[in-house]
């Protein structure tokens, strides 16, 4: 499988401020699809952004944006304007043809919004 | 348009009972997936479905697990003879796009936790 990490176990960010989740990623596989997902302590699960390989632009979505740097195998979250209801776990994920396109998940970042 | 559904939210067991677990996907997906999250793991993939078929059972963790589907509709994931390393929460999720889709936004369910006592 190939593999996604998330080297930020917890994060910080004032409300109004821009945060940077980092996600890196391990492939050999020339076509790829990267998603973010947000879980709330709710514990659902909810899709945020995707950028596949072959895109040319940098995904955005509202506030959420991805820094996508293809050569550095990096994928970085960028939510802008942080607000006490981003407070959550983030996951960034790969698709996994061999498992008929599930999401191979990182460990996660838990992010902390303050007033 | 519902989402995913699953069913119990909470299932409280005692260790070597057999439990099910219920997904109920959104009409019309073909693919439905099970993931496991639990504290010490993260977020693991166990299986897939493409209809009522599921081609490789390779990330269920033991023996003790199976998965069906039927109608290419619910699925119920079912773990025999319970141990208290199976407490989790088990994810569903479902999605429209085939396995030649790129682009395959999961849509997830609401899990249902696990306790194994």
């Amino acid at each position: 499988a190939q593999k996604i990490t998330q080297t930020q176990p917890g994060m910080f960010v004032q409300e109004k401020e821009a945060v940077t989740l980092d996600c890196t990623y391990d492939t050999s596989d020339p076509s790829y699809g990267l998603f973010w997902y947000k879980q709330p302590s709710s514990g659902e699960m909810i899709f945020l952004i995707y950028q596949g390989s072959y895109d040319q632009q940098n995904a955005t979505e509202g506030r959420y944006s991805l820094n996508f740097q293809k050569a550095r195998k990096s994928a970085n979250l960028v939510i802008s304007a942080s607000q006490l209801g981003d407070s959550a776990m983030y996951f960034c994920a790969m698709r996994e043809v061999l498992w008929g396109y599930a999401l191979n998940f990182g460990k996660g970042t838990s992010l902390l919004v303050t007033p | 348009g519902a989402g995913v559904s699953q069913s119990p939210s909470n299932k409280v067991t005692e260790k070597g009972k057999d439990v099910e677990l219920r997904c109920d996907p959104i009409s019309g997906h073909t693919a439905l997936y099970w993931y496991r999250q639990s504290l010490g793991q993260g977020l693991e993939f166990l299986i897939y479905f493409q209809g009522n078929s599921a081609p490789d059972k390779s990330g269920l963790p033991s023996d003790r697990f199976s998965a069906e589907r039927t109608g290419g509709s619910v699925s119920t994931l079912t773990i025999q003879r319970t141990q208290q390393e199976d407490s989790a929460v088990y994810l569903c999720a479902s999605s429209s796009g085939g396995t030649g889709s790129s682009y395959n936004e999961q849509f997830f369910g609401p899990g249902t936790r696990l306790t194994v006592l």
